[in-house]
């Protein structure tokens, strides 16, 4: 899978919008943008992904930039229950290509200041 | 739906010792993955199943980790003798499909202490 690149931490004030940015300069054409989180003492858990177009669903929304070398996980209204490290993942859908395994990297680790 | 169960949750263990780490995937689902996650090296794939065969395991450290799926619904993860290094968390997860591209579901990870 290519590499991202993500800020180690980043701090918000809780019920305030939090953006976490992931760039991902050697994206391929058929790499997806996953986005999970870990919670302490917990596995981790899905947030979102997306191909090309912005994507929302409950817990978040995913920006994605028209060049596809960066994208951006939106928290519309951060909580402590927030608070936890995001991973920014890319996955070759690319069958024959791609790897069944989630490669983490570092992440960011998300701070929610109440 | 009750998740992906692991047991124990922690455990504590000797130098030598075996340690045998379980697990309960989510059901119909047929990938399952073992992962080890340390401050030192994050979170690394062990081994990967999908329909109860072992897929993958080059991710397993040595001779003295060894993994089984005998049916759908249960993975064990088994280390002898254990040793000090082998402490960290263990999770498993599970997905539905060939496990390449699918969303894969987490258990709450066994904290394994080898003194």
């Amino acid at each position: 899978d290519a590499k991202t690149t993500q800020p180690n931490s980043m701090e918000s004030n809780e019920e305030e919008p939090v953006h976490l940015p992931c760039n991902h300069s050697t994206i391929s054409g058929t790499d997806y943008i996953h986005w999970y989180r870990q919670l302490p003492s917990q596995g981790p858990e899905y947030v979102i992904h997306g191909l090309t177009s912005n994507v929302n669903n409950r817990m978040a929304s995913l920006a994605i930039a028209e060049d596809r070398k960066s994208s951006t996980l939106i928290l519309h209204r951060a909580t402590l229950r927030d608070a936890a490290v995001y991973y920014c993942i890319l996955r070759d859908q690319n069958v024959r290509a791609g790897s069944y395994q989630l490669t983490f990297g570092k992440g960011t680790k998300l701070s929610v200041i109440p | 739906d009750a998740g992906v169960i692991q047991s124990p949750r922690h455990e504590v263990t000797e130098m030598g010792q075996e340690v045998t780490l379980r697990c309960k995937p989510i059901s119909g689902h047929n990938s399952l993955f073992w992962y080890r996650q340390t401050m030192m090296r994050g979170l690394e794939l062990l081994i990967y199943f999908n329909n109860n065969v072992p897929i993958d395991d080059s991710g397993m450290p040595e001779d003295r980790f060894s993994a089984k799926m005998p049916n759908a619904s249960f993975s064990t993860l088994k280390i002898q003798p254990s040793e000090p290094r082998d402490s960290a968390v263990y999770f498993c997860a599970s997905s539905w499909g060939q496990g390449r591209r699918e969303t894969q579901y987490f258990g709450p990870g066994t904290r394994l202490l080898v003194l």
